[in-house]
């Protein structure tokens, strides 16, 4: 089956530096990822979608300076968390389409300190 | 604005209960309705919903959309303890893979 990889799994670093989250399809190719946001004990929140060789398209309410989003090929697409701070400790997954099923990656916890 | 809500919110049985987990959306245009389980980490995928009326089944897990009401269920039945987590209702927008997630509920099956 599908399988949709984040790296890290999990992630701590200081305020004030930056995080980067990479999503990646194993098996196939998806020209749309998209990334969530969940806060603990709530659901997914979908920040962005992002498209293979275009800018990513963000959800209202989402900085698109802060969470960079970089889908440079078939397979891969990268969240880059700018400048973070404690408020954007979170668990944050990806997803990718196939056949009209999304395939999610096992998540990325990230925690600032 | 598109919404999707999810009842109730949290849920405790015992095992062997069987559950009903509600799902209800507006959204302009539908394709599909989908429902997961959430454990520890990301959603897995239970059913994917089209069309309105016909049951899915897998196991002691069933499905059913009604595309008139704008709602699903999920019910489970002979609930475990393995059952617990929390089941995310997803409708796709159409034509642009866009999924809108409910709130969730939240499952607790105790032994």
């Amino acid at each position: 089956g599908a399988v949709v990889s984040q790296h890290p799994s999990w992630v701590i670093c200081k305020s004030g530096t930056s995080v980067k989250i990479e999503c990646r399809s194993l098996d196939f190719q998806a020209t749309t990822m998209f990334w969530y946001r969940q806060f603990p004990k709530q659901s997914l929140m979908l920040m962005a979608t992002s498209n293979e060789g275009s800018k990513a398209t963000y959800e209202q309410g989402v900085e698109k300076d802060k969470f960079l989003i970089n889908h440079a090929s078939l397979t891969l697409s990268t969240l880059t968390v700018t400048s973070a701070h404690p408020e954007d400790s979170s668990f944050y997954i990806c997803s990718a389409s196939l056949a009209d099923t999304q395939y999610f990656g096992p998540g990325t916890r990230l925690t600032v300190l | 604005e598109d919404k999707v809500v999810q009842s109730p919110l949290s849920l405790v049985v015992h095992e062997g209960d069987t559950v009903t987990l509600n799902c209800s959306y507006e959204v302009t245009n539908f394709r599909s309705l989908l429902w997961y389980k959430q454990e520890k980490k990301a959603p897995t995928f239970l059913f994917m919903l089209t069309s309105s009326g016909i049951e899915k089944k897998s196991g002691r897990l069933s499905s059913i959309l009604d595309k008139k009401e704008l709602f699903s269920i999920l019910n489970i039945t002979a609930t475990q303890t393995g059952d617990s987590a929390v089941y995310l209702c997803a409708v796709e927008v159409s034509g642009t893979y866009k999924y809108i997630f409910g709130t969730g509920t939240r499952l607790k099956v105790l032994a």
